[in-house]
């Protein structure tokens, strides 16, 4: 798999391979984690969570890790397969307000 | 979860006009929220729109410029008023249960003032 430093917008792979998406998040408050995943021309569409309370959450294909030490979240995808190219959002959430988004890594998968 | 419907998905408009955005969700949600995503950018959070009281404005949003309207659990207005060519975007509502659980969102409006 390739890693994507913190902050670059795009990460390319190819077919087959793992994909790592970081996100840094900014409030030592925030208690729930969210993965996006917005295809173009849609809305964000829930991939994965997490709470504060854990530091590894598995689903199909997906792993999140939560680190709150450094206040970093990951996000990775296995097999990683052509209709898994999009954008990737990260949101926190602070207890009592609304999702705030990060920037987004752009994943793009060839074959 | 749940299905969110914007209605348009988008327009275009003149500059000075207003424009009013519909969301329907298709089960009770408790919270809404709007959002705005520039192309190439990140959401940003317009307000939380309250049932039968005003919204709740973000730094930087007002409610004369963005009015909101929320009757009920399952519907939502976002009106963008007196539009200019920086208000063409994406603007997207988005559906939950609480502040902390999952958010579903809707296909967005793409909206491009002229």
């Amino acid at each position: 798999g390739e890693s994507v430093g913190l902050h670059l917008p795009t990460l390319s792979v190819q077919e087959g391979d793992n994909s790592i998406i970081n996100c840094a998040y900014s409030n030592s408050a925030s208690d729930y984690f969210i993965w996006y995943k917005q295809e173009s021309g849609k809305g964000p569409q829930f991939i994965i969570d997490i709470r504060s309370n854990m530091d590894k959450r598995q689903g199909q294909r997906v792993t999140v890790l939560l680190n709150k030490t450094v206040k970093h979240l990951s996000l990775q995808i296995a097999a990683t397969q052509p209709g898994d190219s999009a954008v990737y959002f990260c949101a926190e959430n602070i207890p009592g307000t609304a999702l705030i988004f990060g920037k987004g890594t752009t994943l793009s998968v060839s074959s | 979860s749940a299905v969110i419907s914007q209605k348009p998905s988008r327009d275009i408009c003149q500059r000075g006009t207003s424009l009013t955005i519909q969301c329907q969700v298709d089960s009770q949600v408790t919270m809404m929220f709007w959002y705005r995503q520039q192309p190439g950018q990140s959401l940003t959070l317009i307000a939380t729109a309250n049932q039968g009281s005003e919204a709740t404005y973000e730094s930087g949003f007002v409610i004369d410029k963005f009015p909101i309207s929320r009757p009920n659990l399952t519907f939502s207005t976002l009106t963008v008023s007196n539009m200019s060519p920086e208000d063409s975007s994406i603007y997207l509502c988005s559906g939950g249960q609480s502040m902390n659980t999952e958010a579903f969102f809707g296909q967005g409006t793409r909206l491009t003032v002229v």
